[in-house]
């Protein structure tokens, strides 16, 4: 059975820093494209960040600069470092893996992130 | 870039019909045949329902059906049911800006 489960997520303050996690069962994440995807409180879904298979990274303009996709091999979980965080990056945090034909088959439940003074 | 353009609401009657609509541009939809489907419960993660503009994944009903035409996407869901009451996203591949989603559609079962 395919499981992913995002961590990590919490209350921070602007210009404060956050790693989420996603740990990844049923497929191996360094054999695919994984992505971030969240979604703001009462909004629509926004692409984040792309990891590929081959280590290609891509973010959005939005948070271009200021997060950091990656991922530990061995133990199979994706991250998303966060920094410099801002309240507009408020949002439930998804993790889902992306096919060759740009679609989401598996999304985790998600992680909130709240930047608040 | 924007987000792809979807009306916020549409409802139905059960057993009736909706369509929701996706508008992008010549630049996503009009381009590629990336074009996904996504429902969304309040509180859940969002599902796939199509992918590839009108391919379902297994365990999808065939209620649900997609299309498109030029810079236009669309979501179909024929014999409504109690249990399509959630928010629908389309989604669209972009080229340089990756993937690009639209801002939903809450569809209503009246």
């Amino acid at each position: 059975e395919v499981q992913l489960v995002e961590s990590g997520g919490g209350l921070v303050q602007p210009g404060g820093s956050l790693r989420l996690s996603c740990v990844v069962s049923g497929f191996i994440v360094s054999n695919n494209d994984m992505t971030w995807v969240r979604q703001a409180p009462g909004k629509g879904l926004e692409w984040v960040s792309l990891l590929s298979y081959v280590e290609r990274t891509q973010y959005a303009d939005s948070v271009r600069g200021r997060f950091t996709i990656s991922r530990h091999k061995s133990d199979n979980i994706l991250y998303l470092q966060m920094s410099s965080l801002r309240p507009e990056d408020t949002a439930v945090y998804y993790c889902a893996r992306e096919r060759d034909e740009h679609f989401f088959d598996y999304w985790g439940q998600g992680t909130l992130v709240t930047v608040s003074a | 870039q924007s987000a792809l353009t979807q009306p916020p609401s549409a409802s139905g009657s059960p057993g009736q019909s909706v369509t929701i609509s996706c508008t992008g541009t010549s630049s996503d939809i009009g381009r590629y045949n990336y074009v996904s489907w996504y429902q969304q419960y309040p509180g859940k993660a969002p599902k796939l329902l199509i992918y590839e503009v009108t391919y379902r994944p297994s365990g999808v009903p065939d209620r649900f059906s997609g299309s498109k035409s030029d810079t236009t996407a669309s979501l179909t869901v024929s014999g409504l049911q109690a249990e399509d009451e959630a928010d629908y996203y389309c989604s669209a591949y972009a080229g340089i800006n990756h993937v690009l989603f639209g801002g939903g559609t809450k569809v209503t079962v009246l």
